[in-house]
């Protein structure tokens, strides 16, 4: 089943704008990933934030994680057309390592 | 990270035919495991494929429809038996190891 909760499901924005998205989870864990999926082809890996981390960047991403609230943001900034596509965030949990659990996913469209 | 070569990319099958899913790792890795992503939804984990024993499958899935062969630390299969236009989704495999989490680019099944 799914552990992750993701908000908004769907997210429009204009190029340079930028998009933030809310993933829930239920369980310990020892690392949260985000993945971006286009038009239902491979997973792309995006970012990995350990269970000790609060904050990490990678190019233009920002993720955040609260344990406390077992909680992440993603933030893309400035972003492009080329950003459209599903996100998903994933949890490893500590109970079972290497087994992911994904979230709903938030499909974000960018247009020009 | 590690390499996987997942095959076939994608195939349209008959209705109570059984398509077996390969993936092929460029390095040996210890946990690997199978995933689907059904249309419009995300990903929901199928079974850990264990070397040399039986496979682990998560509620929900049985070892009767999705036999799981993992023969070596490099190499496994996904068969899904006796199909219905209901399996029609998208397969995908995975390992972690120490160097992170990596993805085959998914096999696209369609039963008609």
């Amino acid at each position: 089943s799914q552990q992750g909760e993701e908000d908004p499901q769907a997210l429009s924005i204009q190029e340079g704008e930028n998009a933030t998205m809310n993933c829930s989870y239920k369980t310990s864990i020892n690392n949260l990933q985000w993945y971006r999926q286009n038009s239902g082809r491979g997973l792309v890996h995006l970012i990995l934030i350990r269970s000790n981390e609060r904050e990490k960047h990678s190019g233009r991403l920002r993720v955040t994680l609260d344990t406390s609230k077992k909680s992440s943001s993603l933030l893309i900034t400035a972003s492009r057309a080329a950003d459209t596509a599903s996100y998903f965030c994933a949890t490893d949990s500590t109970d079972s390592w290497g087994k992911l659990q994904f979230g709903a996913g938030t499909q974000v469209v960018v247009t020009p | 990270s590690a390499v996987i070569s997942q095959k076939p990319s994608r195939d349209i099958c008959q209705r109570g035919t059984s398509l077996t899913i390969q993936c092929q790792v460029d390095s040996q890795v210890t946990m690997m495991f199978w995933y689907r992503q059904q249309p419009g939804q995300s990903l929901t984990l199928i079974a850990t494929a264990n070397q040399g024993s039986e496979a682990t499958y998560e509620s929900g899935f049985v070892i009767d429809k999705f036999p799981i062969s993992r023969p070596n630390l490099t190499f496994s299969t996904l068969t899904v038996s006796n199909m219905s236009p209901e399996d029609s989704s998208i397969y995908l495999c995975s390992v972690a190891d120490s160097r992170g989490y990596t993805f085959g680019s998914g096999t696209r099944l369609t039963v008609v």
